[in-house]
């Protein structure tokens, strides 16, 4: 069983497209997250969610939206899609946002190709 | 500034000799730190973790990692290397309070030579 899944696992698109990205954890998880790996492999935060509330929101651009129907997903929609915005955007979860010491768990990875 | 650091892009060893990744940190209070890998085309797997306790916290597929407060690290070792241990590892600290936001240094690949 796979504990978090994101489809799609690759996405090319054209500048100024639409679209998004799906998350589900099955873990029974409270905290799900956004995070962005650029082409040096540098990973950063862009959202978190705990209980389908927003709890972390990065300096990202308004483009980004993400949404979460409830607890087990968090789905990533990007709007106007931009070069810089190709990357591969990994989902993570983890058991509850008040304990600092919680492991993430994170999804196979989006590898997304603005051309 | 919260931050952590991976001063190393790369490490290479020869397999069956023993590897450190180092790792610093600078966060305000006691810090949280954690390890990952990720191998190629997949996502990042939790390896171990230092909350509290003994500084020389024991995690997977051998690997353990000290942690050192005077000095501010908290380095992975392995005593034997193994060629499947090449990968991307990241060292992350996990702060206190704005939502818990974890923090990932900016990677360390280790190549493993047969």
């Amino acid at each position: 069983d796979t504990a978090v899944s994101q489809t799609p696992k690759y996405l090319v698109t054209q500048m100024g497209n639409d679209k998004s990205i799906k998350c589900e954890q099955n873990l029974g998880h409270d905290t799900m997250y956004w995070y962005k790996q650029d082409s040096k492999k540098f990973l950063k935060i862009m959202f978190s969610y705990n209980n389908k509330e927003l709890i972390i929101n990065e300096t990202v651009p308004n483009r980004f939206s993400p949404k979460s129907p409830d607890k087990a997903h968090l789905n990533l929609h990007i709007n106007s899609l931009e070069l810089g915005d190709s990357a591969v955007y990994f989902c993570a979860s983890s058991q509850a946002r008040t304990s600092a010491t919680d492991t993430q768990y994170f999804g196979p990875g989006t590898r997304l190709t603005v051309l | 500034a919260q931050s952590v650091a991976q001063p190393e892009d790369q490490v290479n060893v020869a397999e069956g000799n023993p590897l450190t990744v180092k790792c610093t940190y600078s966060v305000s209070g006691n810090p949280y730190l954690f390890w990952y890998v990720q191998y190629p085309n997949r996502g990042l797997q939790f390896l171990l973790k230092y909350i509290t306790g003994d500084n020389l916290v024991k995690g997977s597929y051998g690997f353990e990692a000290e942690f050192n407060k005077s000095q501010t690290s908290f380095h992975l070792k392995k005593p034997s290397a193994l060629v499947s241990d090449s990968a991307l590892y990241f060292c992350a600290v996990r702060l206190h309070t704005g939502g818990f936001k974890t923090i990932f240094g900016a990677g360390t690949r280790l190549f493993v030579k047969a």
